[in-house]
């Protein structure tokens, strides 16, 4: 599986818009870029995933660039409860998900 | 929405003891998945179960590690002598068409 690369840590301001980056410059045409956050030693919570094309749902939106070597997860009104660390994955269906250290997210009042 | 079920929350044992955890997939989900994470960690792959055999495993997954499905609702996960060093959260996971992975909220297995 691809690597990706996050940055460690990030806060933000509740109420506004997080937007977490992630680098996957070696993903092949069959991997999808999954997003999952883990509040406090929870189990991973699915936000979503894509393979070319932008996606929106009701927790987030993912933008990836044309030649897939980036995305940006948007949290598009950070609340207090969206503390986290945040996880970018890519992935090849039917392959495991492989974490890294992830971006732990603050949302400071 | 439906979960996946994990018990117990907690498992305490003694180092050299058996112990199973135990995990409910999502009832139409066909892909299975076992992972840890050891306090202040990153979250580990240990296996993967699909039509009754394990389609992958990690080297953490060695012989002291077994996973059975013994009917249609239950997937184990088995330490046959545990060690100080598998003390962690243990989490399972399902999916369905092996898109999204769905996680249970995990067993903490203390080893003593």
């Amino acid at each position: 599986d691809a690597k990706t690369t996050q940055p460690p840590s990030m806060d933000c301001a509740e109420g506004r818009a997080a937007n977490l980056p992630c680098n996957h410059s070696t993903i092949s045409g069959n991997e999808y870029v999954y997003w999952y956050r883990q509040i406090h030693s929870q189990g991973p919570q699915y936000i979503i995933h894509g393979l070319k094309n932008n996606e929106t749902n009701e927790m987030a939106s993912l933008i990836i660039t044309e030649d897939r070597k980036s995305s940006t997860l948007i949290l598009p009104h950070a609340t207090l409860r969206d503390t986290a660390v945040y996880y970018c994955i890519v992935r090849a269906p039917p392959g495991k998900l492989q974490f890294g250290a992830g971006t732990q997210v603050v949302v400071t009042p | 929405e439906p979960e996946v079920t994990q018990t117990p929350s907690h498992q305490v044992t003694q180092m050299g003891q058996e112990v199973i955890l135990r995990c409910v997939p999502i009832s139409n989900h066909l892909y299975f998945y076992w992972y840890r994470q050891i306090l202040g960690q990153k979250v580990e792959f240990l296996v993967s179960f699909y039509n009754n055999e394990i389609s992958e495993k990690s080297e953490i997954f060695d012989d002291q590690f077994s996973v059975e499905r013994p009917d249609g609702s239950n997937f184990t996960l088995k330490i046959r002598s545990t060690k100080l060093e598998d003390s962690a959260m243990y989490f399972c996971a399902s999916t369905d068409l092996n898109e999204k992975l769905f996680f249970g909220s995990g067993t903490q297995l203390s080893v003593l």
